[in-house]
C-alpha cells in the first residue's frame, strides 16, 4: 500500500524560504501524479500544486505561482515543494499526496502532513 | 479558476437518515472531473467519489455522488455513527484545481 512521509515544515519569518519533502513508497513513484494540498482551520483544504507523472507537467494554485516550486526526484521517490517568499497566510499544515491517476487527478493518498508555520 | 460552493455549512441529521450534500461551480466542470472525501478530526481525507459517480476502493454503496456541469450532489443513503464528519468537494478537471469549503455532518 502507498505510505506517504512528509518532512521540513517548521516555523519561518515572513519573506523566508523553506522546502518540504515527501518520502514515497509502496507503488511506482515515476508514473503517478503527485500533488501538495494545504489545510487551515479557517480556509479548510486549498489545492497547492501539482506534477503529472505522465508528462512531469507542473500547475499551481494562483495564490503560491511565481514563489513555490514543485519537483520530484525518482531515483529517491521523493517530491519536493520549494516555497519561497512565505507570507503569514501560506502557514498550514501541508499534506503530500499520491494521485489516483498517471495524470493529474483525485487524491487517492495522503501523508499525514507538515506543518509550517510563517511569523516574526 | 472554478469556485466550489458547498451548502449548507452544517447539516444535523440522525443515524439511519439520508443526507444530500450539494457543490456547485461557478464554472462548468469539464468532463465531470469532480470528487467528494470524507474528513474525521485529526485525520487526513480519505476519497469517496471521483469522477462524480465512481465510488473510491472499499467504499460502501450507501455513498453515492451525482450532477453534472456545475451542479453535483453526494447523498449517504442510511446514515451510519462513523458517517459524521466534513465532507469537501473537489474539481480536478481544469488548472488550478480547487476544493469547496466544507460541509460538517454533524448527529442531530
Amino acid at each position: 500500500e502507498p505510505h506517504l512521509v512528509e518532512s521540513g515544515g517548521g516555523l519561518v519569518q515572513p519573506g523566508g524560504s523553506l522546502r518540504l519533502s515527501c518520502a514515497a513508497s509502496g507503488f511506482m513513484f515515476s508514473i503517478y501524479g503527485m500533488s501538495w494540498v494545504r489545510q487551515t482551520p479557517g480556509k479548510g483544504l486549498e489545492w497547492v500544486s501539482g506534477l503529472s507523472g505522465s508528462d512531469s507537467s507542473t500547475s499551481y494554485a494562483d495564490s503560491v505561482k511565481g514563489r513555490f516550486t514543485i519537483s520530484r526526484d525518482i531515483s529517491k521517490n521523493t517530491l519536493y515543494l520549494q516555497m519561497n517568499s512565505l507570507r503569514a497566510e501560506d502557514t498550514a499544515i501541508y499534506f503530500c499526496a499520491k494521485l489516483l491517476s498517471y495524470g493529474f487527478g483525485p487524491v487517492d493518498y495522503w501523508g499525514r502532513g507538515t506543518l509550517v508555520t510563517v511569523s516574526s | 479558476e472554478i469556485v466550489l460552493t458547498q451548502s449548507p455549512g452544517t447539516l444535523s441529521l440522525s443515524p439511519g437518515e439520508r443526507a444530500t450534500l450539494s457543490c456547485r461551480a461557478s464554472q462548468s466542470v469539464s468532463s465531470s472531473y469532480l470528487a467528494w472525501y470524507q474528513q474525521k478530526p485529526g485525520q487526513a481525507p480519505r476519497l469517496l467519489i471521483y469522477d462524480t459517480s465512481t465510488r473510491a476502493t472499499g467504499i460502501p454503496d450507501r455513498f453515492s455522488g451525482s450532477g453534472s456541469a456545475t451542479d453535483f450532489t453526494l447523498t449517504i443513503s442510511r446514515l451510519e455513527p462513523g458517517d459524521f464528519a466534513v465532507y469537501y468537494c473537489h474539481h480536478y478537471g481544469s488548472s488550478p484545481f480547487t476544493f469547496g469549503r466544507g460541509t460538517k455532518l454533524e448527529i442531530k
